[in-house]
């Protein structure tokens, strides 16, 4: 069976100090991959998508980035972070075609101060 | 651009209630559409994934319809238990290459004893 793993499961940091965030999946191979985060009040918004290695997409402009090293692998980064970075970051996969679920993983609880 | 409205925000029933959730979404072109159930705290879970051909889908006491061409589902939730409460989401896949899910802001459940 597939299992998607998130860690941290909390990180508190200070402003302008960088973020990695790291998310695998087992189980599966060539998975689409996502990033979202949810905010209070504005529920998941997507970030970043990646249909392969090295391939990835961004949804909405901001201080943050995606690279997928390995197959399986999806990095949420960033070189120095905001307040408002502050949220609930969750990380998703999905088979290579439109008609299956999406799954998530635990999340990662981000607060920036 | 797909928007997903959830009525109502929050809800409160005594157990043992039947109770419907509600999700709209604007754009009618979609691949499927799936329900969420998120913990405080936690990740989601997936609940159901109606296909965009499917009428309905049932698990347990839980059953969902969709009615595409009005941009409407809803979630039937039988004889509520306590256990049930926590927050539902909705989300439709649709566009492009990246088979993207466009979520709702979600409902808050409560069951009370």
């Amino acid at each position: 069976s597939q299992t998607i793993h998130q860690w941290p499961a909390t990180l508190v940091q200070p402003v302008g100090s960088p973020l990695s965030l790291e998310c695998t999946v087992e189980g599966t191979s060539n998975p689409n991959l996502y990033w979202y985060r949810q905010a209070a009040g504005r529920g998941l918004q997507l970030l970043f998508y990646s249909v392969g290695i090295g391939q990835i997409s961004s949804e909405v402009p901001q201080n943050l980035s995606a690279s997928r090293p390995q197959d399986r692998q999806f990095i949420l980064s960033s070189k120095k972070l905001l307040l408002s970075d502050s949220g609930f970051y969750l990380c998703a996969w999905s088979p290579g075609n439109p008609y299956n679920e999406q799954f998530f993983g635990p999340g990662t609880r981000l607060t920036v101060l | 651009k797909q928007e997903v409205t959830q009525i109502p925000a929050a809800l409160s029933v005594p157990e043992g209630e039947n109770l419907v959730l509600n999700c709209s979404f604007t754009d009618s072109a979609i691949y499927n559409l799936q329900w969420f159930r998120q913990d405080p705290g936690k990740g989601l879970t997936s609940l159901l994934l109606i296909q965009s051909s499917q009428r309905e889908q049932t698990s347990g006491r839980l059953n969902a319809s969709l009615d595409k061409s009005s941009g409407r589902s809803t979630l039937y939730i039988a004889a509520s238990q306590p256990g049930d409460s926590a927050t539902y989401l909705c989300a439709v896949k649709s566009g492009g290459s990246n088979y993207k899910l466009t979520f709702g802001k979600g409902t808050l459940l409560t069951v009370n004893p």
